[in-house]
């Protein structure tokens, strides 16, 4: 059972478009949503993250829009590049402790 | 500045063998963790040690056991190895009660 649901498994964006990719819960006691990077045969890093009490952060390219009743978030990538080509994940944190739940990932590709 | 460390990088075991994944990380984290990550399953917590001396079970610790040796260390042991532990293992470490893991490179097993 996937406490995070992530959609879409994969995208195809062109250079210079925008990749959306949403995140979805359930469990109202998550209290930390990141977003990590991963490209392949690396660890994934941390991008962005976001607190439940704010809508939206912003980091360069990068933002996070965050929907508190509808429990919902979704990373907003502009003038998406070949170089942003990476799996994104998607997280939660338990209000308790620091454990993460993860999405199953999407895999971006940027075609130039 | 290595960040977290995981040896080794690359494993093929033969059903039934045993083995010790090995991490360690030098930014004086509280808390590490060891993830498996599966195709379109996203990465899935084995187990965690939110300080040192103390560790806990996560969402699959079936035929994974864990040993936090030191602030610095923590690793994964398979017993008796199986098909199914096939997988990429990733390490992370975090301060505690705060976001933001940091992950290592990741061991690729093939059990067969």
């Amino acid at each position: 059972q996937q406490q995070v649901k992530q959609s879409p498994q994969s995208l195809i964006v062109q250079k210079g478009g925008i990749s959306i990719i949403n995140c979805a819960y359930e469990n109202t006691a998550f209290d930390y949503f990141p977003w990590y990077q991963q490209f392949p045969g690396k660890g994934p890093a941390l991008l962005i993250a976001i607190r439940p009490d704010v809508s939206e952060k912003k980091e360069g390219r990068f933002t996070i829009s965050f929907n508190k009743s509808a429990k919902q978030f979704s990373l907003h990538i502009m003038d998406s590049q070949p170089g942003d080509s990476a799996t994104y994940f998607c997280a939660a944190r338990m209000e308790y402790g620091n454990k993460l739940v993860f999405g199953a990932g999407t895999i971006l590709r940027v075609k130039s | 500045n290595a960040g977290v460390t995981q040896t080794p990088k690359f494993q093929v075991l033969k059903t039934g063998q045993s083995m010790t994944l090995q991490c360690a990380q030098d930014m004086n984290h509280n808390s590490m963790y060891w993830y498996r990550q599966d195709p379109g399953m996203g990465l899935r917590l084995i187990y965690y040690s939110a300080s040192e001396g103390t560790t806990d079970k996560g969402e699959v610790p079936n035929g994974y056991n864990v040993s936090r040796l030191n602030k610095r260390e923590f690793s994964l042991r398979l017993e008796s190895a199986a098909p199914s532990q096939t997988s990429v293992y990733f390490c992370a470490s975090s301060y505690t009660n705060r976001g933001g893991y940091t992950f290592g490179s990741g061991t690729r097993l093939t059990v067969v």
